[in-house]
This record gives C-alpha cells, sequence and structure tokens, in this order.
C-alpha cells in the first residue's frame, strides 16, 4: 500500500464549477499537509498548508484535513481556466530529518 | 536568489555518457532533496541533505547516482553511463528548518533529461 493515494483523472470541469480534490493517506504521524499545483513543464508550486485538522481558506482554495478519517481535499470555487493544471498533495511527519510523501498528482483540466 | 534554480533546464545524451545537473536552493535554505518525476508518475524522492551531509540516500535507485553539495548551497546530481530508462524530469527542492524540522519544500523549475 502507497503511504499516499490521490486519484490520478484526469478531471475535466466547466468553469466556474466547484472542485474537489483528494487524498487518502495511511501514516497517522503525517503532521503537516500541502497541496502542490504544477503547470505543464514546471515545477511544482506550493499552493496551501496546514498543521491542523479542520479547513483552511485561501481565496478560492480551501484546504480540508481530516485526521481521524486520514483524508484531505483541496476545493476550489469559481474555477478557472487559469486552474488547469495538476494538482499533488504531499504530507510530512515534521520529525527530523522529515521526509515528504507525495500523491501521484490530479490532473484538472478547466474549460472555458 | 529569489527561487530554485536548476541547470540545465532541458538535457538530450547518449546512453552510456555521464551527466551533472546543478541545483541551486533558495538563500538560507540548510535542507535540500532531489526528486525524480517520470511521465504518468509521482515524484519520486532520490536524496536529502541537510548542510553539506546526506542523512538520507535511501532513494538514489542504484551506484550510478550520486550528489554532494557544497559550503551549504550548490548541489549537483551525478549519473554516470545512463540509461534510457533514467530519462525522467530531475526536480530540486529545498526547505527552510523550523524547530528542527523542515516543512514548505520549495521547487526549481526542473532539469528534463533524455537518454537516447
Amino acid at each position: 500500500q502507497k503511504e499516499v493515494e490521490q486519484d490520478p483523472g484526469p478531471l475535466s470541469v466547466p468553469e466556474g464549477a466547484i472542485v474537489s480534490l483528494n487524498c487518502t493517506y495511511s501514516n497517522s504521524a503525517f503532521q503537516y499537509f500541502m497541496w502542490y499545483r504544477q503547470y505543464s513543464r514546471k515545477g511544482p508550486e506550493l499552493l496551501m498548508y496546514t498543521y491542523s485538522s479542520g479547513n483552511k481558506e485561501d481565496g478560492r482554495f480551501t484546504a480540508q484535513v481530516d485526521k481521524s478519517s486520514k483524508y484531505i481535499s483541496l476545493f476550489i470555487r469559481d474555477s478557472q481556466p487559469s486552474d488547469s493544471a495538476t494538482y499533488l498533495c504531499a504530507m510530512t511527519p515534521l520529525n527530523t530529518g522529515n521526509q515528504f510523501y507525495f500523491g501521484t498528482g490530479t490532473s484538472l483540466t478547466v474549460i472555458p | 536568489g529569489a527561487g530554485v534554480s536548476q541547470s540545465p533546464s532541458n538535457k538530450v545524451t547518449e546512453k552510456g555518457k555521464d551527466v551533472e545537473l546543478r541545483c541551486d536552493p533558495i538563500s538560507g535554505h540548510t535542507a535540500l532533496y532531489w526528486y525524480r518525476q517520470s511521465l504518468g508518475q509521482g515524484l519520486e524522492f532520490l536524496i536529502y541533505f541537510q548542510g553539506n551531509s546526506a542523512p538520507d540516500k535511501s532513494g538514489l535507485p542504484s551506484d550510478r547516482f550520486s550528489a554532494e553539495r557544497t559550503g551549504g548551497s550548490v548541489s549537483t546530481l551525478t549519473i554516470q553511463r545512463t540509461q534510457q530508462e533514467d530519462s525522467a524530469v530531475y526536480l530540486c527542492a529545498s526547505s527552510l528548518e523550523v524547530a528542527g524540522h523542515n516543512e514548505k519544500l520549495f521547487f526549481g523549475s526542473g532539469t528534463q533529461l533524455s537518454v537516447l
């Protein structure tokens, strides 16, 4: 079993839709959760990060963490064509010399 | 610098040749990571540096792969006797150590390596 599972998609939605991207994980030691956005031929760009269970909002983006279910989500409201990219979840136990564990990424296309 | 810088952005080489990939992390970031990303695959961890030492090399796929970091800054990933299966995007990331752990990885744009 992989440490982090993420549906690869692809996901295609019309402009203005609400998008839900999800990851599940198996290691209860994970304490810090991140979402990265990766455009074609670019490196991943940090989008959201959070330590705690619950919701964290930043503009059109909301990161949600449910540690009891080992499940994290990224919601995108009023999706735009510029949101078309691959979204990767990542997490780490934040111990000394910590490693980061990534999902395989979900490819999203927002159609104008 | 303003961000993580990697060079070259693209590298085409012949099977059996050696290649060197360079990473210049964000100034002041003590941790540096190398990952490999193949088409349709997730990020594969290769090696992690804290300062100039590499406490975790567990992801290096074979002894053809090596990496070093000097002056707590620039890192070089070397692949000897390249094989076609080495073709991938090689990503470097750096991180600031906070309270004994690393958070918020910042990535470069990667080096696209193609082995013919």
